[in-house]
């Protein structure tokens, strides 16, 4: 009954390689999310995407092109990896409210996905 | 824009002391969320508590609690009788109420370990 999910955990990778991580989530959530946490463990955003619809893209390289099939998939594909995409990615989601109530806009997170690229 | 800033890159302490984690933020926005998440050596990211920008109790919860002041813009979280369970990398974070902005943006972490 795992609420966001994340495959796979672990990515071994060589450079110039084209690589996926899958998210899916549970919850019932409409938002969705990618955060990239570097070696310095910051954590930064790169894309939201509300109802399968892009809201938030952080001047990510378009070597990263997320996608969603539907509202509760959020998948992530790497094209020609470099050296400086290794990080770890973190999946996350949330319901997206303007109203200031419940648990509504609460980002819940992944487990992460490690990505090694040689 | 919004920041936040968790000055404390690293904190030691022994088993059983208190500590407090610093968290200060920024933003023009007048109706937000703060956060703090844990990351424990596994590596998850565990959602711990959110306030809003109109409450300011402090809030308690077992061991830990937090210290919302806006005046200082400061959301202080303290953990009271350390374990070694505790030790992990605390973000604070930060999202502002505006539609199609639900980004959050986090401190640079400060890393906790309590000895035995």
């Amino acid at each position: 009954d795992t609420a966001v999910s994340q495959t796979p955990k672990y990515l071994v990778t060589q450079m110039g390689n084209d690589k996926s991580i899958k998210c899916e989530q549970n919850l019932g959530h409409d938002t969705m999310y990618w955060y990239k946490q570097d070696s310095k463990k910051f954590l930064k955003i790169m894309f939201s995407y509300n109802n399968k619809e892009l809201i938030i893209n952080e001047t990510v390289p378009n070597r990263f092109s997320p996608k969603s099939p539907d509202k509760a998939h959020l998948n992530l594909h790497i094209n020609s990896l470099e050296l400086g995409d290794s990080a770890v990615y973190f999946c996350a989601s949330s319901q997206e409210s303007l109203i200031l109530a419940g648990d509504t806009d609460t980002q819940y997170f992944g487990p992460g996905t490690r990505l090694t690229v040689l | 824009a919004q920041k936040v800033t968790q000055a404390q890159t690293e904190i030691s302490v022994v088993e059983k002391e208190d500590v407090t984690l610093d968290c200060v933020y920024e933003t023009r926005d007048t109706t937000y969320y703060l956060f703090w998440y844990k990351q424990p050596p596994s590596g998850e990211l565990v959602f711990l508590i959110r306030r809003n920008s109109f409450d300011e109790q402090n809030e308690i919860s077992g061991r830990y609690s937090w210290n919302f002041q806006k005046s200082t813009s400061s959301f202080n979280f303290t953990i009271t009788a350390s374990q070694v369970v505790d030790s992990a990398v605390y973000f604070c974070a930060l999202i502002p109420l505006i539609q199609g902005a639900q980004k959050l943006v986090f401190g640079q972490g400060t890393r906790l370990t309590i000895n035995p």
